[in-house]
């Protein structure tokens, strides 16, 4: 069985400060993993994916998110963060279906 | 180009009524996939249709609740006899394919149903 889990429900930085949103995926197979993000009263919009090509993987909006094998982690990161970055992002796993984590609310502060 | 779209974009309706909701996917995606967000449920894997298969319906939270894609197109997603507890936003999405680069799910604006 694959799962997510997100640490951290809610994460509020400074604009301009690091943003580190943190995701651990379990998955008996190679996983296809993903970044989404949701803006309010808005639908899903894919950041960033992991298919099995480069560890490293740049998105959309500046952010970018690593896929470590030996932790089971895939982060995501932005160097800068920037009022519009304000949303919820959600860390998926999949075969074919989308199992996603329960969300992390980012709030930046100016 | 256009993307996934759903109708309708908000439904109220009174407990133990039926409702449609409709999703039309991306031109040419062969998977197309609905899921549930709801606040004490997160998002929730409801029903998954790839081409002429048999359709994954494992997410789907009571017999209440079923899909059909006709022609390899329009999905309608159908719950019988409403409850409270179905109230939720029902988001739509779809895939040119289940592997590799073709596997980026596009999602829909989602149908808000409220059931009172």
């Amino acid at each position: 069985a694959q799962s997510v889990t997100q640490l951290g429900s809610h994460v509020s930085v400074s604009e301009g400060a690091l943003v580190l949103l943190r995701c651990n995926y379990s998955s008996s197979v190679p996983p296809y993993l993903f970044w989404y993000v949701q803006y309010p009263n808005q639908g899903l919009q894919l950041l960033l994916k992991y298919t099995s090509a480069a560890t490293l993987v740049k998105g959309i909006n500046g952010f970018e998110a690593e896929f470590k094998k030996s932790e089971t982690s895939f982060h995501l990161t932005k160097p800068s963060a920037h009022m519009s970055d304000a949303a919820e992002y959600f860390c998926a796993v999949s075969a074919d279906k989308l199992i996603f984590g329960t969300g992390t609310r980012l709030q930046v502060f100016p | 180009g256009a993307g996934v779209s759903q109708s309708p974009s908000n439904k109220v309706t009174e407990k133990g009524k039926d409702v449609e909701l409709r999703c039309d996917p991306i031109s040419g995606h062969t998977a197309l996939y609905w899921y549930r967000q709801s606040l004490g449920q997160g998002l929730e894997f409801l029903i998954y249709f790839q081409g002429n298969s048999a359709p994954d319906k494992s997410g789907l939270p009571s017999d209440r609740f079923s899909a059909e894609r006709t022609g390899g197109s329009v999905s309608t997603l159908t719950i019988q006899r409403t409850q409270q507890e179905d109230s939720a936003v029902y988001l739509c999405a779809s895939s040119l394919g289940t592997s590799g680069s073709s596997y980026e799910q596009y999602f829909g604006p989602g149908t808000r149903l409220t059931v009172t």
